[in-house]
């Protein structure tokens, strides 16, 4: 159980353009979801946090009318990256937590993000 | 402040052979959670083990365990008998206090094991 999936795994866009993502919680209903992107070689950064049915949480630097975030229902999020930049190309993991137990996280299989 | 540091940007060990992985974190809270994960070329992260700070005994799962000091701040994972399907990066992260959800994660290891 307890199985995250994210759609897609890769997109290609050109500048310009948004692209949106989907994160599901495919057995489990999500209180939270979590939007991480990592640069190649780098760690992952939080970017968001999301509850169900209220706005989303940014971090310091993130720009939340660049990275839209809905939390819907209790199995899906949605990124969309507006007017997306080559800059913007990165790999996008969200992750989905059903409680406060340590564990209780668990990770989609991300999406590759290129912005040409 | 950094709160997670991995001074290891890359291991190379030999199959078979034991390998420890070095995490220090910074904190003032008394209550926290520490975590390693594994990212594969996949991209997926794989959860591998869990230290609560309160947690008297050393974590275990499998082949893994964590080296808990917590007098210096350090959650070392210590993998034995490597095979060659552990070459990945590594990943420390902390969540503070313990009831929070948010995880912050270090630089990460890549660790390669060589046949």
């Amino acid at each position: 159980g307890a199985v995250v999936s994210q759609h897609p795994s890769w997109v290609i866009c050109k500048s310009g353009t948004s692209v949106k993502i989907e994160c599901r919680s495919l057995d489990f209903q999500a209180t939270t979801m979590f939007w991480y992107r990592q640069f190649p070689k780098q760690s992952l950064m939080l970017m968001a946090t999301s509850n169900e049915g209220s706005k989303a949480t940014y971090e310091q630097g993130v720009e939340k009318d660049k990275f839209l975030i809905n939390h819907a229902s209790l199995t899906l999020s949605t990124l969309t990256v507006t007017s997306a930049h080559p800059e913007d190309s990165s790999f996008y993991i969200c992750s989905a937590s059903r409680g406060r137990s340590y564990n209780e996280q668990f990770f989609g299989p991300g999406t590759r993000l290129t912005v040409l | 402040a950094q709160k997670i540091t991995q001074t290891q940007p890359g291991m190379f060990v030999q199959e078979k052979e034991a390998v420890t992985l070095d995490c220090t974190y910074d904190t003032s809270d008394q209550s926290y959670g520490l975590f390693w994960y594994k990212q594969p070329s996949s991209g997926e992260m794989i959860f591998l083990i869990y230290q609560g700070s309160y947690d008297e005994q050393n974590a275990t799962e499998g082949r893994y365990s964590l080296n808990f000091q917590k007098a210096r701040k350090s959650a070392n994972l210590v993998i034995s008998a490597s095979q060659l399907g552990d070459s990945a990066m590594y990943f420390c992260a902390m969540r503070e206090p313990l009831t929070a959800q948010k995880l912050v994660f270090g630089q990460g290891t890549r660790l390669t094991i060589n046949p």
